[in-house]
């Protein structure tokens, strides 16, 4: 059982470039989440999905999600900036109660933008 | 807001030296209190989910313990294989974990 699988695990991108993370998970979780981690800040919320064909929350400056499907979870950083360097954790849970019971985490993407 | 806070930020211990880490809480309707360990490069992984004050939890050399302002994570006899970072959340009438900064526990021989 693979959980939830981020990839790259790594990656450089020049400022004004744009990426995708991925994220996948094989539980048939429906909510699923990312989270940004960075020295002395704790994980921080970017976005979450209470399930597939849903978004729930506006979507921060400078990042763009789409959940097609149970599975994926793509997190699009659009023009990047320094300012978003950081570890992104991906996370799911089962879908209900929402978010209450224990969400698995991804191994982490560490992402720098220079 | 929901407002988590972990102390201390670092803890050392000699291995078999008893402890314990805290995290006090503010939150609107907590639905539930979640420890997590993290390893260096991974991901959190998941260790306890406390509901209600006075619920308990125990796990190998860990216990968790919940009232209605904090959490205590208890580590009885630490070994060397404990050290880790442990983050604390809650989850309050939102949809999303709320994190702390996390405790950096290094256990040595």
């Amino acid at each position: 059982n693979a959980g939830v699988t981020q990839t790259p695990k790594f990656h450089i991108l020049k400022t004004g470039q744009s990426m995708t993370l991925q994220c996948a998970q094989d539980m048939n979780h429906g909510y699923m989440s990312w989270y940004r981690q960075d020295p002395g800040m704790g994980l921080r919320l970017i976005y979450y999905s209470a399930a597939a064909g849903t978004t729930d929350k506006e979507v921060p400056n400078g990042y763009n999600v789409s959940r097609l499907n149970t599975e994926d979870f793509p997190l699009r950083l659009v023009s990047a900036a320094p300012s978003q360097t950081s570890v992104y954790l991906c996370a799911s849970s089962p879908a209900y109660p929402p978010g209450t019971l224990e969400a698995f985490f991804g191994q982490g993407t560490r992402l720098t933008v220079v | 807001e929901d407002q988590v806070t972990q102390s201390p930020e670092a803890l050392r211990l000699q291995e078999g030296e008893s402890s314990s880490l805290n995290c006090s809480y503010t939150v609107s309707g907590l639905r539930g209190l979640f420890w997590y360990r993290q390893d260096p490069g991974k991901g959190p992984e998941f260790l306890f989910t406390l509901y209600s004050a006075g619920e308990e939890k125990e796990k190998e050399r860990l216990k968790a313990t919940l009232t209605k302002k904090e959490s205590f994570l208890h580590i009885t006899a630490p070994k060397p294989e404990d050290s880790a970072t442990y983050l604390c959340a809650v989850l309050g009438t939102g949809y999303a974990l709320n994190f702390g900064k996390g405790t950096s526990l290094l256990v040595t021989p």
